[in-house]
């Protein structure tokens, strides 16, 4: 059973405009949602997360907005910039416990 | 931020061969670091979980007599592949998460196998 599911697959996007992707997840439990921006050949890195007892999360250009009763979240890109192209993961983990499970990934491509 | 190696970065190696692959964290002590599997356009996936001083615990459906995992200190983490055939060939990623308890993960850069 797929704990997280992630769409779109992939994503164009002009230069300004605003990139939204989407997950759901499964275990109401889960209680850290961390979103990862990864380019090719290089490992994921930590772009912003969330915890549940709040509805959205802003750093920058990137928001979270967490929806608990919907068991969904999602990761918001302002003003979209070419070099937002780049895969993005969703995860979900149980705070104090190891396992992350990630969703599928999203390719973004931002046209200039 | 924390900083989290891998080497090599890539390595190609015959079929049957073993290659081990390095996973450091550079600026923090990591009890706990994390291997992946990546293959290619697709998610992460979790091979195992390695604790500084115990075995590793493996993810259902990993060989753990095929991917040795040994975690001799707190910043080192290795991955060995024994007797590698070319399905082994993906892209695999190290994690580290700090003593101090902290939720944060932190990559390594990945190293790309290729057996041939």
């Amino acid at each position: 059973q797929q704990q997280v599911k992630q769409s779109p697959q992939s994503l164009i996007v002009q230069k300004g405009g605003i990139s939204i992707i989407n997950c759901a997840y499964e275990n109401t439990a889960f209680d850290y949602f961390p979103w990862y921006q990864q380019f090719p050949g290089k490992g994921p890195a930590l772009l912003i997360a969330i915890r549940p007892d709040v509805s959205e999360k802003k750093e920058g250009r990137f928001t979270i907005s967490f929806n608990k009763s919907a068991k969904q979240f999602s990761l918001h890109i302002m003003d979209s910039q070419p070099g937002d192209s780049a895969t993005y993961f969703c995860a979900a983990s149980l705070y104090n416990f190891n396992k992350f499970y990630f969703g599928s990934g999203t390719k973004l491509n931002v046209k200039p | 931020g924390a900083v989290v190696s891998q080497h090599p970065s890539w390595v190609i190696c015959k079929s049957g061969t073993s290659v081990k692959i390095e996973c450091r964290s550079l600026d923090f002590q990591a009890t706990t670091m994390f291997w992946y599997r990546q293959f290619p356009k697709q998610s992460l996936m979790l091979m195992a979980t390695s604790n500084e001083g115990s075995k590793a615990t493996y993810e259902q459906g990993v060989e753990k007599d095929k991917f040795l995992i040994n975690h001799a200190s707190l910043t080192l983490s290795t991955l060995t592949v024994t007797s590698a055939h070319p399905e082994d060939s993906s892209f695999y990623i190290c994690s580290a998460r700090e003593t101090s308890g902290a939720h944060q993960k932190y990559f390594g850069p990945g190293t790309r196998l290729t057996v041939t």
